[in-house]
């Protein structure tokens, strides 16, 4: 079953911090964040694995809450850059390599 | 450069015709995924490979075929019997695990098929 991200859409200004979330219904191995500008590939930010770990990339980072099977990402002080679709894939086992679920995406825009 | 190369990048097709799309990587990489993107659903997985001459169905892989005869290769064919075929078609590939998985997929550019 599809993860479930929310909000589906966010509207920043430069500098501004958002959190995206990826719900889950079923138990996870690990969470995969992707984010895909309009017309491009979508391009790796991180994994995570069970065990709870928080990532981090520059200024996005994310946890990962094994327990409620949810994680989330984490964008500060945002830049023009970070425009685009982001995508959270879910992985079951630790063999799935990237036979990933992914959510419906959440369109992040960010103004000057 | 190494990547992933996806041809063509767009494509019209006729009703009842047949089509494939080509993906090619050179980042000798074993296993290769085949997604499809519909506006507001994310990104399905169709098929997958995770060695030569081995693949394995996706959760939508109904009018869908591949082949993995060589490793940088794994085409998809779009057939008569996919009833909506009109969609982003991504390709990506990943380390195996044979070697040490860092989670990421690389993704081709894409391919957008319409049906006419």
């Amino acid at each position: 079953q599809q993860p479930v991200q929310s909000p589906q859409a966010v509207i920043l200004r430069e500098g501004e911090d958002a959190v995206i979330n990826c719900s889950s219904s079923k138990a996870l191995y690990s969470v995969h964040w992707y984010r895909q500008k309009h017309g491009e590939a979508p391009v790796f930010l991180m994994i995570l694995l069970k065990g709870g770990e928080q990532k981090g990339h520059e200024k996005i980072s994310a946890s990962f809450n094994e327990k409620k099977q949810q994680s989330s990402l984490y964008l500060t002080a945002s830049q023009l850059s970070y425009s685009g679709t982001y995508f959270c894939g879910t992985a079951a086992g630790g063999t799935s390599y990237g036979k990933l679920t992914f959510g419906q995406g959440t369109i992040l825009t960010v103004h000057p | 450069d190494g990547g992933i190369t996806q041809s063509p990048k767009y494509l019209f097709r006729k009703e009842g015709q047949n089509v494939t799309l080509s993906c090619e990587q050179n980042l000798n990489h074993d296993a290769m995924y085949w997604y499809r993107q519909d506006p507001g659903q994310g990104l399905r997985l169709i098929y997958y490979s995770q060695i030569v001459n081995d693949f394995q169905k996706g959760d939508i892989a109904e009018g869908y075929s591949v082949s993995r005869e060589k490793k940088e290769s794994f085409p998809l064919t779009v057939t008569s019997a996919q009833k909506n075929p009109t969609a982003f078609y991504l390709c990506a590939s990943s380390i195996g695990l044979e070697r040490e998985y860092t989670g990421e997929l690389f993704f081709g550019e894409g391919s957008r098929l319409t049906v006419l």
